[in-house]
């Protein structure tokens, strides 16, 4: 079956332009998590979602750095006016709900570069 | 949250076992022990996960110590397939976020050898 895409798979912008990266879950996986990895960091939780309602944002780094997600499922997270440490890989994940032995499925991931 | 230990790499060759420790000294009771690895240019993916007891799945087995404060996944026959970065991530089901998001430490980078 289908596994979790992402999209696009890189992405090139320019210092203080916005961009969105697209997430699309298994069907029917009701947790939705973002990651990015980046050298410096490694990899880091930024944002939880049980449905469509967000209630981790912990890991957001600025509030620069938004998410949302509709009908359950598609999410896009939205990086405004982008900086270079920014730079990263940006990995979602998702599961058949928050539990514990609920495995997360990775995406590709998007790499993000900003010059 | 309690925090693992893992050597930054390790070798082996192709067929042969390999040992992958994991220490976590400060485990508290309520936690499980999860393993999962990212091969180069992908996601990270589940590899197993265990409470006290041994584990054993099609992709690996997991022995956890006595006293859990450390644990070991073991490849039975390393292919160069297995060639990844393996995470040692404890998880706690009564936390009080309870979102159950993923805490990566650094991980054991494995290369296996023809």
């Amino acid at each position: 079956g289908a596994g979790v895409s992402q999209s696009p798979s890189n992405k090139v912008t320019e210092k203080g332009k916005d961009v969105e990266l697209r997430c699309d879950p298994i069907s029917g996986h009701t947790a939705l998590y973002w990651y990015r990895q980046s050298l410096g960091q490694g990899l880091e939780f930024l944002i939880y979602f049980q449905g469509n309602s967000a209630p981790d944002k912990s890991g957001l780094p600025s509030d620069r750095f938004s998410a949302e997600r509709t009908g359950g499922s598609v999410s896009t997270l939205t990086i405004q006016r982008t900086q270079q440490e920014d730079s990263a890989v940006y990995l979602c994940a998702s599961s058949q709900d928050r539990g514990l032995f609920n495995e997360q499925f990775f995406g590709p991931g998007t790499r993000l570069t900003v010059l | 949250d309690a925090k693992t230990t893992q050597p930054n790499s390790m070798e082996s060759n192709e067929e042969e076992p390999v040992h992958l420790p994991c220490n976590h000294s400060t485990i508290s009771g309520t936690d499980y022990i999860h393993w999962y690895r990212q091969l180069p240019s992908q996601g990270p993916e589940y590899v197993i996960h265990g409470l006290t007891s041994n584990v054993n799945n099609r992709m690996a087995s997991l022995a956890i110590a006595e006293d859990r404060k450390s644990s070991t996944l073991i490849l039975h026959r390393a292919t160069l397939r297995d060639a990844a970065v393996y995470y040692c991530i404890l998880r706690d089901p009564f936390d009080g976020g309870a979102t159950n998001k993923l805490i990566f430490g650094t991980g054991t980078l494995l290369a296996v050898q023809p």
